[in-house]
């Protein structure tokens, strides 16, 4: 079963640094969500891309925080500088469409930030 | 965007079926209930969806009433690896999902 990829995995560092998360899609997956999950709380959307194109970004801290989708495929997202409450769980998901909240949403298995 | 409410946590035994109500008072004539069931450390992963009436697959079932300002997830006979948060979620066309805290559900042996 085709699955989303993310790395790292995990990612210690101290505030004030640079950090990137990558994410790779279902191949053919269109759409591209990034989340963050603080703990004990349900994911957040930071960003959506349809292809390369940013669909919604509302939520995204844009002072700190970029992302990006170049090719319409894999997905960088990155913060600089990170912040302690940063920490959090960093979660890449895709649909096949633009269906929104009707289509199913993959997820990978997330980034788990901790920023020191 | 419909809010939904939920139970904070619930508790249950091997081998029990376990019903989690959603409460989406303000839903949307356009909107899908949408569940969701997480595991620690893993990212959230599609149980079911309907929109009204009775949907059943190999994992859930879900029951929607005619007024649709509820719905419950049904879990039959539920072992130990149903240990999860099971979200639930209201919203349609090109609206995104919002996630609340969801239900902790915890299985004893």
């Amino acid at each position: 079963e085709a699955e989303v990829a993310q790395s790292p995995r995990y990612k210690i560092t101290e505030k004030s640094q640079a950090v990137a998360f990558w994410c790779d899609p279902i191949s053919g997956h269109a759409t591209l969500y990034w989340y963050r999950q603080i703990l004990g709380q349900g994911p957040e959307l930071l960003v959506q891309f349809q292809d390369e194109s940013v669909v919604d970004d509302s939520q995204l801290p844009k002072d700190r925080f970029s992302a990006e989708r170049l090719k319409g495929v894999d997905s960088t997202l990155k913060i600089q500088p990170a912040e302690l409450g940063d920490s959090a769980m960093y979660l890449c998901a895709s649909s096949s469409t633009l269906s929104g909240s009707t289509d199913t949403q993959y997820f990978g298995p997330g980034t788990r930030l901790t920023v020191l | 965007l419909a809010k939904t409410t939920q139970p904070i946590s619930m508790d249950s035994y091997e081998g029990q079926e376990v019903n989690i109500t959603c409460s989406h008072n303000n839903i949307a004539t356009n909107d899908y209930i949408t569940w969701y069931q997480q595991f620690p450390s893993q990212g959230p992963r599609f149980i079911i969806q309907g929109y009204k009436t009775k949907v059943t697959n190999e994992v859930a079932s879900l029951f929607i009433p005619a007024d649709r300002k509820s719905s419950t997830l049904s879990l039959p006979r539920v072992s130990l690896s149903d240990t999860a948060v099971y979200y639930c979620l209201a919203a349609g066309g090109y609206n995104k999902l919002i996630f609340g805290a969801g239900t902790r559900l915890a299985v004893h042996p």
